[in-house]
C-alpha cells in the first residue's frame, strides 16, 4: 500500500525556521517527482514546490522562492521541506504528494499524505 | 501564471441530482494536463481525473471529466452522500502545477 507520512510540524515563531518531513513506503519513491502543496486554515491547495526523481531539479512558486528549500534522500525514501523566515501567513497543513513511477514532470499527484500544520505565531 | 477560476463556489443539490463543476483557465491548456481532485472534510486530496476525462484508479464512473482549451468541466452523475465535499481542478502543463480556488458540494 502506497502511504505518505509527514511529520515535524508544529508551532514556530515569525522569523524562525523549521523543517518538515516525509516518509514514503509502498511503492518506489526513487522514480516518482514528489512535491509539497499546503493549505491554510478554511482556504484553497496552494503548491509550494516540486522536485525531479533524482532531486537535481525543482519548480518553486515564485512567492516562495529564496524561503523554502526541497530535498529529497532517496535512500532513506524521505522528502524534506526546509522553511526559513516564517511568517504568519505561512500557517497551514502542509501535504506531500507523489507522482507517477514515469518520473515525468508533468503528471498530477496521484497519492497524497494527511498533512503536517505549521503554526506560525508570537 | 495560469489561473484557474472554479464556479460555482457553492453547489447545494440533493442525492441523486447532477452536479456540473466548471474550471475555466486564464489561458489555454493541453487537456492531457488537467486534474481534478475531491477533498473530504478532514481529508487529503484524492485524485479523480487526470488529462481532462480519464479517471484514476479506482474512482467509479459516476464521476466524469469533459473540456478543452480553457473550459474544462467535472460532472457527478447521481449524487451520493459521500460524494459532499470540495473539488479542485489542477493544472500541471505549467510547472508547479496551479489550483483553482474549488467548489463545495453540498447534499441538501
Amino acid at each position: 500500500e502506497v502511504q505518505l507520512l509527514e511529520s515535524g510540524g508544529g508551532l514556530v515563531q515569525p522569523g524562525g525556521s523549521l523543517r518538515v518531513s516525509c516518509t514514503a513506503s509502498g511503492f518506489n519513491f526513487r522514480s516518482c517527482v514528489m512535491g509539497w502543496v499546503r493549505q491554510a486554515p478554511g482556504r484553497g491547495l496552494e503548491p509550494v514546490v516540486e522536485i525531479s526523481s533524482t532531486g537535481s531539479a525543482t519548480y518553486y512558486a515564485d512567492a516562495l522562492k529564496g524561503r523554502f528549500i526541497i530535498s529529497r534522500d532517496n535512500s532513506k525514501n524521505s522528502l524534506y521541506l526546509q522553511m526559513n523566515s516564517l511568517r504568519v501567513e505561512d500557517t497551514a497543513v502542509y501535504f506531500c504528494a507523489k507522482k507517477s513511477e514515469s518520473s515525468s514532470w508533468y503528471e498530477p499527484f496521484d497519492k497524497w499524505g494527511q498533512g503536517t500544520l505549521v503554526t506560525v505565531s508570537s | 501564471e495560469i489561473v484557474l477560476t472554479q464556479s460555482p463556489g457553492i453547489l447545494s443539490l440533493s442525492l441523486g441530482e447532477r452536479a456540473t463543476l466548471s474550471c475555466r483557465a486564464s489561458q489555454r491548456i493541453d487537456s492531457i494536463y488537467l486534474a481534478w481532485y475531491q477533498q473530504r472534510p478532514g481529508q487529503a486530496p484524492r485524485l479523480l481525473i487526470h488529462g481532462a476525462s480519464n479517471r484514476a484508479t479506482g474512482i467509479p464512473d459516476n464521476f466524469s471529466g469533459s473540456g478543452s482549451g480553457t473550459d474544462f468541466t467535472l460532472t457527478i452523475s447521481r449524487l451520493e452522500p459521500e460524494d459532499s465535499a470540495v473539488y479542485y481542478c489542477q493544472q500541471y502543463m505549467y510547472l508547479p502545477g496551479t489550483f483553482g480556488g474549488g467548489t463545495k458540494v453540498e447534499i441538501k
